[in-house]
């Protein structure tokens, strides 16, 4: 799997866009990128994926850059109710299907 | 539907005590997962079944079996607890027939062994 790098930790204000980026400068063509996110003691959950084309869903927006090495998550308006350590995984689909978590960004939605 | 759901939520064991940690899943997915989480660490995958009657193990599968017992159910199993294995346990499911890799996790059992 492609290794993923992202900053530990952001803050964000409440209302506002928050943009989380994810570097993966080694991804091959076959892999996707995957944001999960994992609320305090809960369990992680999905958010959004993509190959190649940016991609949007009720909870987020992801762009991944033209030659595929880096991408950002986007959360159009935070609420503190999206604080959260945030999870960039790089995968080859249906293939073992198994997630391998790095430490993620902490994100803080602050009022 | 209910998802993913796991029990107990918290369990406290003594060093060599055993404990079976269920797991169960009404989506009808084919896959599921096991993953532990020590403290402000990522998820490491423990075991994985890929379908009903099939188990492999993933990232640190030692100390730990597991058994696929329908297509709904996959439990995890410490025969000798040790202080190593104290951690937050996920259990996970994926839905059959899709390309990428979108996982569906419970609540997570927090067990500690002292």
């Amino acid at each position: 799997d492609a290794k993923t790098t992202q900053p530990t930790s952001m803050d964000c204000a409440e209302g506002r866009a928050a943009n989380l980026p994810c570097n993966h400068s080694t991804i091959s063509g076959n892999e996707y990128v995957y944001w999960y996110r994992q609320i305090h003691s809960q369990g992680p959950q999905y958010i959004i994926h993509g190959l190649k084309n940016n991609e949007t869903n009720e909870m987020a927006s992801l762009i991944i850059t033209e030659d595929r090495k880096s991408s950002t998550l986007i959360l159009p308006h935070a609420t503190l109710r999206d604080t959260a350590v945030y999870y960039c995984i790089v995968r080859v689909g249906n293939a073992g299907n198994m997630l391998t978590f790095g430490g993620g960004t902490r994100l803080m939605v602050k009022p | 539907n209910a998802g993913v759901t796991q029990t107990p939520k918290f369990q406290v064991l003594k060093t060599g005590q055993s404990m079976t940690l269920q797991c169960a899943q009404d989506m009808n997915h084919n896959s599921m997962y096991w993953y532990r989480q020590d403290p402000g660490m990522g998820l490491r995958l423990i075991y994985y079944s890929a379908s009903e009657g099939t188990t492999d193990k993933g990232e640190v599968p030692n100390g730990y079996n597991v058994s696929r017992l329908n297509k709904r159910e996959f439990s995890l199993r410490l025969e000798s607890a040790a202080p190593s294995q104290t951690s937050v346990y996920f259990c996970a499911s994926r839905p059959q027939g899709v390309v990428t890799a979108e996982q569906y996790f419970g609540p997570g059992t927090r067990l500690t062994v002292t």
